[in-house]
């Protein structure tokens, strides 16, 4: 059974600071990996997508993906009170459909 | 662009009572998925279907739920007969291809009574 694992949280930092949220998975043929964030009583909005080892950057955001270790995490620079919310993590393995983790809640304090 | 459109938005009805859910997925999109969320079982995936077929279904929770996909754009999931622990967001998404990402709806709010 393919599973996507991340801390529930809550992920506590300052504003301001670098907030780093992990997900590792358990289908070494996982191919394309997401970031969602989920806003209390919103539905999951996409932000980052990866789909090679490394890093991939878009304004404040990085998604970073290893594929030996099987884990990709996102780092949200310069993180602002707006960026709290629940985000989610989505690994696809060669089909249509992902498997989600449970998500991380991330609450960035004044 | 559209985005995935889901009705009604919020959805309060009495146990026992049929409830429809409706969703139009984004134009081109050929994937489309129906999921429940809840605060204890997370994001659920219910059904799966490309291009209009239904391919995955085994996370139907058991025969009250129907769902239907008569076209390209449009899909409905059905509750019939609905009952309290039916309760939560349901939300449609919709995805372009075998690698790309879900574009999710604003959800459905049930309570069932």
């Amino acid at each position: 059974q393919k599973e996507v694992e991340q801390n529930s949280g809550p992920l506590s930092v300052p504003e301001g600071a670098i907030a780093s949220l992990n997900c590792t998975y358990s289908d070494r043929g996982s191919q394309s990996f997401f970031w969602y964030r989920q806003y209390s009583g919103k539905s999951p909005e996409l932000i980052m997508s990866i789909y090679s080892n490394g890093d991939k950057e878009d304004g404040r955001f990085t998604a970073q993906l290893n594929k030996a270790s099987q884990y990709v995490s996102l780092l949200i620079r310069d993180s602002q009170p707006s960026d709290s919310a629940t985000y989610l993590c989505a690994v696809k393995g060669g089909s249509y459909i992902p498997t989600f983790g449970r998500g991380t809640s991330l609450i960035v304090h004044p | 662009d559209a985005g995935v459109i889901q009705s009604p938005r919020h959805e309060v009805t009495e146990m026992g009572q049929e409830v429809t859910l409706r969703c139009k997925p984004i134009s081109g999109h050929n994937s489309l998925f129906w999921y429940r969320q809840t605060m204890m079982r997370g994001l659920e995936l219910l059904i799966y279907f490309n291009n209009n077929v239904p391919i995955d279904d085994s996370g139907m929770p058991e025969d009250r739920f129907s769902a239907k996909m008569p076209n390209a754009s449009f899909s409905t999931l059905k509750i019939q007969p609905s009952e309290p622990r039916d309760s939560a967001v349901y939300f449609c998404a919709s995805s372009l291809g075998e690698n790309q990402p879900q574009h999710f709806g604003d959800g459905t709010r049930l309570s069932i009574l």
